[in-house]
């Protein structure tokens, strides 16, 4: 199998501070993550995707100055929320492609999300 | 990428087969059909995949109709664990952003 892990689980913040959650692929080297996000009753959405050594790309109405994003190596993205605000209180979840022994048959694992509350 | 089409919600009783059904009509030749599920509060888990042909693994399996414009998953004994929504998603390559839609939220009944 493959794991991937976020951490924090579970974070509780005020409103204007900064909040960074980090994903990491624990058995497999991952050289693309994708950062989604999941508001409540709703399905997730894509955010962006971080390739290791090269800047994000974003989704259009994502902020990329807001939501920073850094893969700085082939088992770790992080994803910073600057100044969050209520508004940004939501399930954040990454995922890590893992290449398969054949071009074409990767297969996206995901992490067990970040749940995020601004005050 | 192809639409897909599910069933919002279904019900399925303890140790009976779960059949979840979709529907992707416009897929393409070189498109695979993934299936991962999202139990409440926890991040997507990947099931299953597959391209033309029939799909076995340890969760479950994976029917492609012939035409490939639909498939089936099954969960041959469902227990309680497995309530979830169940998203059905075809694309190319699932190294690439994946697109969830509703999915299926499947409630296992004692």
């Amino acid at each position: 199998g493959a794991v991937v892990s976020q951490h924090p689980s579970r974070v509780i913040c005020k409103s204007g501070t900064s909040v960074k959650i980090e994903c990491r692929s624990l058995d497999f080297q991952a050289t693309t993550m994708f950062w989604y996000r999941q508001f409540p009753k709703q399905s997730l959405m894509l955010m962006a995707t971080s390739n290791e050594g090269s800047k994000a790309t974003y989704e259009q109405g994502v902020e990329k100055d807001k939501f920073l994003i850094n893969h700085a190596s082939l088992t770790l993205s992080t994803l910073t929320v600057t100044s969050a605000h209520p508004e940004d209180s939501s399930f954040y979840i990454c995922s890590a492609r893992k290449r398969g022994p054949v071009f074409g048959r990767e297969t996206q694992y995901f992490g067990p999300g970040t749940r995020l509350l601004v005050l | 990428d192809a639409k897909t089409t599910q069933p919002p919600s279904m019900d399925c009783a303890e140790g009976r087969a779960a059949n979840l059904p979709c529907n992707h009509s416009t897929i393409s030749g070189n498109e695979y059909v993934y299936w991962y599920r999202q139990i409440h509060s926890q991040g997507p888990q990947y099931i299953i995949h597959g391209l033309k042909n029939n799909e076995t693994n340890e969760m479950a399996s994976l029917i492609i109709t012939e035409d490939r414009k639909s498939s089936t998953l099954i969960l041959p004994h469902a227990t309680l664990r497995d309530t979830a929504v169940y998203y059905c998603i075809v694309r190319a390559n699932s190294g690439y952003a994946l697109n969830f839609g509703k999915g299926t939220s499947l409630l296992v009944t004692p």
